[in-house]
């Protein structure tokens, strides 16, 4: 069965403080692929990052980084030196291959980022 | 990248009134259209997967006959609740995906929250 737990269900830091959102996901495919979502207020989800199972490798945009680790089963998101923008919920999603694009959410980390 | 809208953005009817939401792609067409479902303070729930030309696939536990999605074109999919009650107030989210395939390649409408009164 496939899942996404995401255990934090809220964090709260200062500004300029670096901040980790833990996502372990759970699938049986062999092809999958891994997401995260900001959803600001204003409820529109913003799309931050695509992974498929066969690229390890951590990517690293901006302020944000992801660290995918398969033996873990792991796909977690660092924000490097917050900003009060950066409060959101944010979401971690998984789609197999075989399940035509449906994506699987998990319950969302709610961060809020203090000046 | 590319567009998805939904309109209307919010809505308030009344108990036992359907209320229509429309998703469209603006600038790509989609062959599939998923409606998310998202009450206060919780995650998004797949209600429905609609695939143009053929009846909605729902995710267990969702009525279709409450929920009724309709995908008539390949840039317009539109969910009807019918007769609305107040345990239905929630934001509904569409997504669509390119025809080109690829299960990453899918994008999110803005939302409509739906208040019933």
């Amino acid at each position: 069965a496939q899942k996404v737990t995401q255990a934090q269900t809220e964090i709260s830091v200062v500004e300029k403080e670096d901040v980790t959102l833990d996502c372990v996901y759970e699938t049986r495919d062999t092809t999958y692929y891994l997401f995260w979502y900001k959803q600001p207020p204003s409820g529109e989800l913003v799309f931050l990052i695509r992974r498929n199972s066969f690229d390890e490798q951590n990517e690293i945009s901006g302020r944000y980084s992801w660290n995918f680790q398969k033996s873990t089963s792991s796909f977690n998101f660092t924000i490097t030196a917050s900003q009060v923008v950066d409060s959101a919920v944010y979401f971690c999603a998984l789609s197999e291959r075989n399940q035509g694009g449906k994506l699987i959410f998990g319950q969302g980390t709610e961060l809020s980022v203090k000046p | 990248g590319a567009v998805v809208s939904q309109h209307p953005s919010r809505v308030i009817c009344k108990s036992g009134t359907s209320v229509k939401i429309e998703c469209r792609s603006l600038d790509f067409q989609a062959t599939t259209m998923f409606w998310y479902r998202q009450f206060p303070k919780q995650s998004l729930m797949l209600m429905a997967t609609s695939n143009e030309g053929s009846k909605a696939t729902y995710e267990q536990g969702v009525e279709k006959d409450k929920f009724l999605i309709n995908h008539a074109s390949l840039t317009l999919s539109t969910l009807t609740v019918t007769s609305a009650h107040p345990e239905d107030s929630s934001f509904y989210i569409c997504s669509a995906r390119g025809s080109s395939g690829g299960a990453y390649e899918q994008y999110f409408g803005p939302g409509t929250r739906l208040t019933v009164t």
